[in-house]
């Protein structure tokens, strides 16, 4: 079975710095997708990046990258020159073909300004 | 483009009355379809799958069931509803048979169960 970790529950960041949250799984299969999503407080769910795990590539979407380490299971999603709008739950999920998602416990992040 | 709606947004029912939560998803065929809960603070629960009309699959034993009566709209319902059946229900679709496909949500709704 798929499980995927959260460690931080809470994080914070100033306005314009960089922050990393951090996330692991779990699986027996070889082939799988993971994918970060964000939840601002009107609580839509949006799709923030996705990592298929056959490319060895780490994938970036403006201002935000992941840094993915297959061998270690973690899958850390990095925000650069933070806003205010970033403030939201932020949730990894991982994803293998023919079952279903896997969410973590989410991480709230906090924007200083 | 696809989008999904899902209503209503907010809802106040008393415990013992019963419940309807529709979701519709337009511009593609066949999706997949799912209903996930979400406790306040907490992860999201995933309660019901669905491949196709008629297919439904059932990941935790409760006091809802769901229904899908045409290929894009998915329905969340409960005969008589309990206290614990409040939180933030949300409804998603995925493309059927392509395996890098991402959940796509609605806005979800937010159940009180007085």
């Amino acid at each position: 079975a798929q499980t995927v970790t959260q460690s931080q529950p809470e994080m914070s960041v100033q306005e314009a710095e960089t922050v990393t949250l951090s996330c692991t799984y779990d699986t027996s299969e070889s082939d799988y997708y993971l994918f970060w999503y964000k939840q601002p407080p009107s609580r839509q769910m949006i799709l923030v990046i996705r990592q298929e795990a056959y490319k060895q590539q780490n994938a970036t979407e403006n201002r935000f990258s992941v840094n993915f380490q297959k061998a270690a299971k973690s899958f850390s999603l990095k925000i650069s020159d933070s806003q205010l709008g970033d403030a939201a739950m932020y949730f990894c999920a991982s994803c293998t073909y023919g079952q279903n998602f896997v969410f973590g416990p989410g991480t709230r992040l906090s924007v200083l300004p | 483009s696809q989008t999904i709606h899902q209503w209503p947004a907010t809802l106040v029912q008393p415990v013992g009355s019963p419940l309807s939560l529709e979701c519709t998803v337009e511009g593609t065929s066949n999706p997949n379809l799912y209903w996930y809960r979400q406790a306040a603070g907490r992860g999201l629960q995933l309660l019901f799958y669905s491949v196709g009309i008629g297919q439904i699959s059932s990941e935790v034993p409760q006091n809802l069931s769901a229904s899908r009566p045409q290929d894009r709209q998915f329905i969340l319902s409960s005969k008589k509803l309990l206290l614990s059946d409040s939180g933030f229900y949300l409804c998603a679709w995925s493309v059927a048979g392509v395996s890098t496909s991402p959940l796509h949500f609605g806005n979800g709704t937010r159940l009180t169960v007085t």
